[in-house]
C-alpha cells in the first residue's frame, strides 16, 4: 500500500539530546512537509521541501533541521536549540502545488 | 491575529443532525480552501478541498467558500457517532504550504 511511514510512533528524549524523526514515502511525491502540533494550536509548519537536496523554512523552524538527500525520505532533525519539543509531529507529501496533503501517522515527541 | 481562525467548540450534536463548522481568515492571497478530519492521535485526512467561491458537495458533506467575507464552512448532514472528530479548516496561497486552524472538536451522541 502507497503510503507515508513516520517512525517511531513515541519518543522519549532527554534535554539537551538531539533527536531525529523519520518519515519515508512510497506515493512518488515531490514535496515534502513537517508540522507540529499541540493541544489546541493546529497544525505549525516546521519546514517543507519542494524537490530533492532543496528545502525552506516554515514558520517555526528555529530549532529544527531537515535534509532532503532522497525524493522518499524527509527526516527531521529537533536540536537542543528547541525549548519545548514535546509535541505531535506530522509529515506529509503532495505531490505538487495545489494537491492533496497525505499524512502520515505522527510521532509524539516527549522531552523527560 | 491569526491568519487562520477557527472555533474550538467542544461542539456536541445529536446523531442525525445538521453540523456547521466555520473558519474565517484575513490574507486574501489563499486560494486552494480545504478541510481535514482528525481522530484522537492519528494523522489528518481530507474530506473536501475547493478553489472557488461557492459550493461543492461530496456525499453528507458540503463545503462552502465565500471569498468577499473571507469565510469557509462545512456543512454535515445526517450526521453519524463516526463523525466525532477535530476538524481542520486549511488553506493555502503557494500551493505547498498550509495554513491551518485549531481545529473543532465534534462529538455526535447517539
Amino acid at each position: 500500500d502507497g503510503g507515508i511511514t513516520q517512525s517511531p510512533k513515541y519518543l522519549f528524549r532527554k534535554e539537551g539530546q538531539n533527536v531525529t524523526l523519520s518519515c519515508e514515502q512510497n506515493l512518488n511525491h515531490d514535496a515534502m512537509y513537517w508540522y507540529r502540533q499541540d493541544p489546541g494550536q493546529g497544525l505549525r509548519l516546521i519546514y517543507y521541501s519542494q524537490i530533492v537536496n532543496d528545502f525552506q523554512k516554515g514558520d517555526i523552524a528555529e530549532g529544527y533541521s531537515v535534509s532532503r538527500e532522497k525524493k522518499e525520505s524527509f527526516p527531521l532533525t529537533v536540536t537542543s536549540a528547541q525549548k519545548n519539543p514535546t509535541a505531535f509531529y506530522l509529515c506529509a507529501s503532495t505531490m505538487g502545488p495545489f494537491t492533496e496533503a497525505f499524512f502520515g501517522q505522527g510521532t509524539r515527541l516527549t522531552v523527560v | 491575529q491569526k491568519e487562520v481562525e477557527q472555533d474550538p467548540g467542544p461542539l456536541s450534536v445529536p446523531e442525525g443532525a445538521i453540523v456547521s463548522l466555520n473558519c474565517t481568515y484575513s490574507n486574501s492571497a489563499f486560494q486552494y480552501f480545504m478541510w481535514y478530519r482528525q481522530y484522537s492521535r492519528k494523522g489528518p485526512e481530507l474530506l473536501m478541498y475547493t478553489y472557488s467561491s461557492g459550493n461543492k458537495e461530496d456525499g453528507r458533506f458540503t463545503a462552502q467558500v465565500d471569498k468577499s467575507s473571507k469565510y469557509i464552512s462545512l456543512f454535515i448532514r445526517d450526521s453519524q457517532p463516526s463523525d466525532s472528530a477535530t476538524y481542520l479548516c486549511a488553506m493555502s496561497h503557494s500551493g505547498y504550504a498550509l495554513n491551518f486552524g485549531k481545529g473543532t472538536s465534534l462529538l455526535v451522541t447517539p
